[in-house]
């Protein structure tokens, strides 16, 4: 199994311009999410996914979109890059997506808006 | 005050020391409590899960005190290879059962 993986590794974007950040797990979960990690902060969940076609915001979706047509994909999009978002972004999946449950994180992907 | 709350270190101790870390949390309905391992420019690994009654997994013990709202790591025997970034993240009942991540705690272990 791969577990889960992430495209691309780094990224740099102009203000303004848009892009799908991909995610993929072939450990057939049904809970999906994305955070990110800035310095001094503690990882945020921006949206999450509890099964195909279905999702809901996190902490701090704003500037984000996501959709979750099979279960091994869910791609993060950003609408209109803006250097707040510079940041890591983790894809994580768990199984159930009960807080219980461990949570599996791909590489993640380093985004630099400028 | 942050739900989460880790001295960020570094905790920098020579190879064999014993280390401690604390973390803090506001939330009296935490239900859930887990330590995560994070390398430099790598994902968060599950390091392993706090129970009330403490658990031990090798050289590394977990303890919970609900009492206090607070949770500690203590590694034994230190290796290099335990250098790292280790998290500490809570579970919150009633918000469909997110993860709230604290910053961090960075360990540095010296030969």
């Amino acid at each position: 199994n791969a577990g889960v993986t992430q495209t691309p590794k780094f990224q740099v974007l102009k203000t303004g311009q848009s892009m799908t950040l991909q995610c993929a797990q072939d450990m057939n979960h049904e809970y999906m999410s994305w955070y990110r990690q800035d310095p001094g902060m503690g990882l945020r969940l921006i949206h999450y996914s509890v099964g195909a076609g279905i999702t809901d915001q996190g902490e701090v979706p704003n500037g984000y979109n996501v959709s979750r047509s099979t279960t091994e994909d869910f791609p993060l999009r950003l609408l209109s890059a803006a250097p707040s978002q510079t940041s890591v972004y983790f894809c994580a999946s768990s199984y159930d997506g009960r807080g219980t449950s461990e949570q599996y994180f791909g590489p993640g992907t380093r985004l630099t808006v400028t | 005050r942050k739900e989460v709350e880790q001295d960020p270190g570094p905790f920098n101790v020579p190879e064999g020391a014993t280390v401690a870390f604390n973390c803090t949390y506001s939330n009296s309905a935490s239900q859930s409590f887990f330590w995560y391992r994070q390398d430099c420019r790598k994902e968060p690994k599950l390091l392993m899960s706090v129970y009330s009654s403490g658990n031990e997994d090798g050289r590394f013990t977990a303890q919970l005190n609900r009492a206090s709202q607070y949770i500690s790591l203590l590694i034994r025997d230190s290796k290099l290879s335990d250098s790292a970034t280790y998290l500490c993240v809570v579970n919150r009942r009633g918000s469909g059962d997110k993860l709230t991540f604290g910053t961090g705690t960075r360990l540095a272990v010296r030969p």
